[in-house]
């Protein structure tokens, strides 16, 4: 099937620090992807949805100034948690569609001092 | 209400035996579901599509009763390397996916 890499798969961060998260379409190109996080034990909880060359489209409650996506090519869209706190640690996973399905990213674990 | 709900489990299986699960989803115009199969701190993958009229791969059998709003999974002849959470998902309009909460599945010898 198509690959979803994310980069970095685990960082640790001080409060006040921003974070940016890469993901990345590896053998076709995404003109949408999405992102979602997961808090331990439970399920995951769209985020947001990137465009190519457009502005996200956010879920109700997630604030599009903390949570900064940038989907600047039809390979790579980048989730920046900013001033991220404690209350931000989750898995952070990013999907993109392709033939019909839709292919997840490892994910990134994000850890907030 | 969620708009996807699952039974949280754990379901503790005897290798070999069999198990069934449900989920159940509120959204009406929901047009595809589909099982998808998350080991621990990794991303969710897709075990399979499930279709009205029901379909089967391997091991694994998968129910629609769109009256009801609800989909099943079934694990026949159950693995050790099933254990797992299973999730739910339905998709409405356009591509964005609604996750259920998961079922916990934990084959044991």
């Amino acid at each position: 099937g198509a690959v979803v890499s994310q980069h970095p798969s685990r960082v640790i961060c001080k409060s006040g620090t921003s974070v940016k998260i890469e993901c990345r379409s590896l053998d076709f190109q995404a003109t949408t992807m999405f992102w979602y996080r997961q808090f331990p034990k439970q399920s995951l909880m769209l985020m947001a949805t990137s465009n190519e060359g457009s502005k996200a489209t956010y879920e109700q409650g997630v604030e599009k100034d903390k949570f900064l996506i940038n989907h600047a090519s039809l390979t790579l869209s980048t989730l920046t948690v900013t001033s991220a706190h404690p209350e931000d640690s989750s898995f952070y996973i990013c999907s993109a569609y392709a033939v019909f399905e839709q292919f997840f990213g490892p994910g990134t674990r994000l850890t907030v001092l | 209400r969620k708009e996807v709900e699952q039974d949280p489990g754990p379901f503790n299986v005897p290798e070999g035996a069999t198990v069934a699960f449900n989920c159940t989803y509120s959204n009406s115009a929901s047009q595809s579901f589909f099982w998808y199969r998350q080991d621990c701190r990794k991303e969710p993958k897709l075990l399979m599509s499930v279709y009205s009229s029901g379909n089967e791969d391997g091991r694994f059998t998968a129910q629609l009763n769109r009256a009801s709003q609800y989909i099943s999974l079934l694990i026949r002849d159950s693995k050790l390397s099933d254990s797992a959470t299973y999730l739910c998902v339905v998709k409405a309009a356009g591509n964005k996916l609604t996750f259920g909460g998961g079922t916990r599945v934990l084959v044991k010898p």
